[in-house]
């Protein structure tokens, strides 16, 4: 079965700062990935998705993750982190489009000025 | 184009009661899928339908049950509702055929007491 651990419930950034969130998955075979976003009281925004094409995927906002398959990782980054970042980060992975989406528990991310 | 639309936004229930959720698919989205988002945790998956038919359904009872018109419109209904039903649910659609991926909507907040 499908898994995501996201290392990490909470992660706090100064503005300006780095920002890197943690996404491992459990999969036999190379999954579909995803990382989405809430904000309160909101439901989920695409932030980027991985389909095979690429291994560094941009999304929108400044954010880009990286798979690495021998790793079985799917980082989000972003080099300079903005109040407006403050959130609920998700990390999903599916076997294939139209399949069910298998979410990890989230990462909240502060962002101090 | 419009997103995906949920109605209500917000319910109060009553323990052993019924629910029903409806949710409109972005235009041009066959697929919907349905999630539970428990308080702070991740959403699970409850189940997805394609062309008015179940098409995959996680680890939730027959309690929980669907519809969708050929509209691809979908509604989610809760029967003897429970305590632990309260959460957020939300509502995914795509477009099978393609690699888009899920769009989400807002959710319903449902509040048992």
């Amino acid at each position: 079965a499908q898994s995501v651990t996201q290392l990490g419930s909470h992660v706090s950034v100064s503005e300006g700062a780095l920002v890197l969130l943690r996404c491992n998955y459990s999969s036999s075979v190379p999954p579909y990935l995803f990382w989405y976003v809430q904000y309160p009281n909101q439901g989920l925004q695409l932030l980027l998705k991985y389909t095979s094409a690429a291994t560094l995927v941009k999304g929108i906002n400044g954010f880009e993750a990286e798979f690495k398959k021998s790793e079985t990782s799917f980082h989000l980054t972003k080099p300079s982190a903005h109040m407006s970042d403050a959130a609920e980060y998700f990390c999903a992975v599916s076997m294939e489009y139209g399949n069910k989406l298998v979410f990890g528990a989230g990462t909240i991310l502060r962002v101090k000025s | 184009e419009t997103g995906v639309t949920q109605s209500p936004t917000h319910l109060i229930k009553t323990r052993g009661q019924q629910v029903t959720l409806r949710c409109s698919s972005q235009s041009g989205h066959n697929t919907v899928s349905w999630y539970q988002q428990a308080l702070g945790q991740g959403p699970q998956f409850i189940f997805q339908y394609y062309r008015e038919e179940e098409n995959g359904r996680g680890n939730f009872p027959p309690r929980f049950s669907g519809l969708q018109f050929p509209n691809y419109s979908s509604e989610l209904n809760v029967n003897a509702l429970e305590l632990d039903d309260s959460a957020l649910y939300l509502c995914a659609s795509s477009p099978r055929e393609t690699s888009y991926g899920y769009t989400f909507g807002s959710g319903t907040r449902l509040t048992v007491v």
